[in-house]
């Protein structure tokens, strides 16, 4: 069965800070595609990136930056310089290929704060 | 392109009465599918639709029904409404099987 977890519920950092958010997996597929969402305080959530299961190479946009790591089923979340406009809930998510159709599972979500 | 639009942003009901709500995909998109997030259970799968069809079906009670129209635009209704409906409802589109882009969401309060 498939499985998001985020073990990280809250975190808080100061401006400037780099942090992680950690995503770990569980997929039977070998199809199969990884996202990571932003939900500011509005609750729309934001598309970020996403990964399919066949390119594990990380990618860089801006102060963001994602690790896929197929050995460890991780797919971590990197803010460098944080700032406030950052303060938002982080959603992983994963959708793999069911019988005959994709569905979507969410994890639980990372608050991150980050303090002027 | 437009984004996923939802009507409305904002209600309120009382316990019993029911509620629709509904969803306007992006374009060309043909998969919708709603969500239910509360601060205790996170985002919760309800029901996908595609090409007016139900696709795929969350753990909800049939108080929970969809349907979507032939220009892919969806609603969803709660009928009996009970205090726990309380909730923000987002509704997401895709083209294909990959991402999912989410509207602004629903936020119920049953009082």
């Amino acid at each position: 069965a498939q499985k998001v977890t985020q073990a990280q519920t809250e975190i808080s950092v100061v401006e400037k800070e780099d942090v992680t958010l950690d995503c770990v997996y569980e997929t039977r597929d070998t199809t199969y595609y990884l996202f990571w969402y932003k939900q500011p305080p509005s609750g729309e959530l934001v598309f970020l990136i996403r990964r399919n299961s066949f390119d594990e190479q990380n990618e860089i946009s801006g102060r963001y930056s994602w690790n896929f790591q197929k050995s460890t089923s991780s797919f971590n979340f990197t803010i460098t310089a944080s700032q406030v406009v950052d303060s938002a809930v982080y959603f992983c998510a994963l959708s793999e290929r069911g019988s005959g159709t994709y569905k979507y599972i969410f994890g639980t979500g990372t608050r991150l704060k980050v303090l002027a | 392109k437009a984004g996923v639009t939802q009507t409305p942003r904002y209600l309120i009901k009382t316990r019993g009465q029911q509620v629709t709500l509904s969803c306007s995909p992006i374009s060309g998109h043909r998969s919708v599918s709603w969500y239910q997030q509360t601060p205790g259970q996170g985002l919760q799968f309800l029901f996908e639709y595609f090409s007016e069809t139900q696709r795929n079906k969350g753990n909800f009670p049939g108080r929970f029904s969809g349907r979507q129209f032939s220009n892919s635009r969806s609603e969803m209704n709660v009928s009996t409404l009970e205090l726990g409906d309380s909730a923000l409802y987002l509704c997401a589109s895709s083209f294909g099987p990959d991402t999912q882009y989410f509207g602004p969401g629903t936020r119920l309060t049953v009082l």
